[in-house]
């Protein structure tokens, strides 16, 4: 089983929609959880990290965190364009830091 | 300048040939990751340091060998290159504990 695993997508949601990114984890004593988008070619680049189960918001970006079903979850409000990214999941376990292999987001115009 | 520089950027070598990789760091961090990227599998840990005397291998080492030369720096080594090992590298800095990683630009090796 992997380590982390998320929906490969692709995901598709229209101009000003909610998009809804879902992770589930394995290692039930992973304290850290972190939200990185990757444009095309480029690095990825943190946009969010949680660490207590509930939500944590900044702007448009809301990280769920529930450790008893070990799922962690973005949601992205107001969707633009500019979102259209792969999102990565990534969670520290086992003293690592362990990826999932990304959802691809695009928003329509 | 960027925190976390790698070079080359892009790089195409022939099979059977050594190449380095090469990471640099300004951010201070303890720990160093070199990871590869493949279409539809994510990142995927090649080797991790912890500090410049400790070196581990990730999941998918083989073929692959690294030094850490000072705090600041991480270098990623394909001893003999083969076409399977074309990807994007990236290499990540974190500091100790469970927090967040910086990752470089990216080097795209192609190997023909």
């Amino acid at each position: 089983q992997k380590e982390v695993e998320q929906n490969s997508g692709p995901l598709s949601v229209p101009e000003g929609a909610i998009a809804s990114l879902n992770c589930t984890y394995s290692d039930r004593v992973s304290q850290s959880f972190f939200w990185y988008r990757q444009y095309s070619g480029k690095s990825p680049e943190l946009i969010m990290s949680i660490y207590s189960n509930g939500d944590k918001e900044d702007g448009r970006f809301t990280a769920q965190l529930n450790k008893a079903s070990q799922y962690v979850s973005l949601l992205i409000r107001d969707s633009q364009p500019s979102d259209s990214a792969t999102y990565l999941c990534a969670v520290i376990g086992a003293n690592n830091l362990f990826f999932g292999t990304g959802t691809r987001l695009t928003v329509i115009p | 300048d960027a925190d976390v520089t790698q070079t080359p950027r892009n790089r195409i070598t022939k099979t059977g040939k050594r190449i380095m990789l090469e990471c640099s760091q300004t951010k201070g961090h303890d720990r160093m990751y070199w990871y590869r990227q493949d279409p539809g599998l994510g990142l995927r840990l090649i080797y991790y340091s912890f500090d410049v005397k400790d070196i581990n291998k990730g999941e998918i080492s083989d073929g692959y060998s690294v030094s850490r030369q000072a705090q600041a720096k991480f270098s990623l080594s394909l001893e003999s290159a083969i076409p399977n090992q074309t990807a994007l590298y990236f290499c990540a800095t974190s500091s100790s504990g469970n927090t967040e990683a910086f990752f470089g630009q990216g080097t795209r090796l192609t190997v023909v």
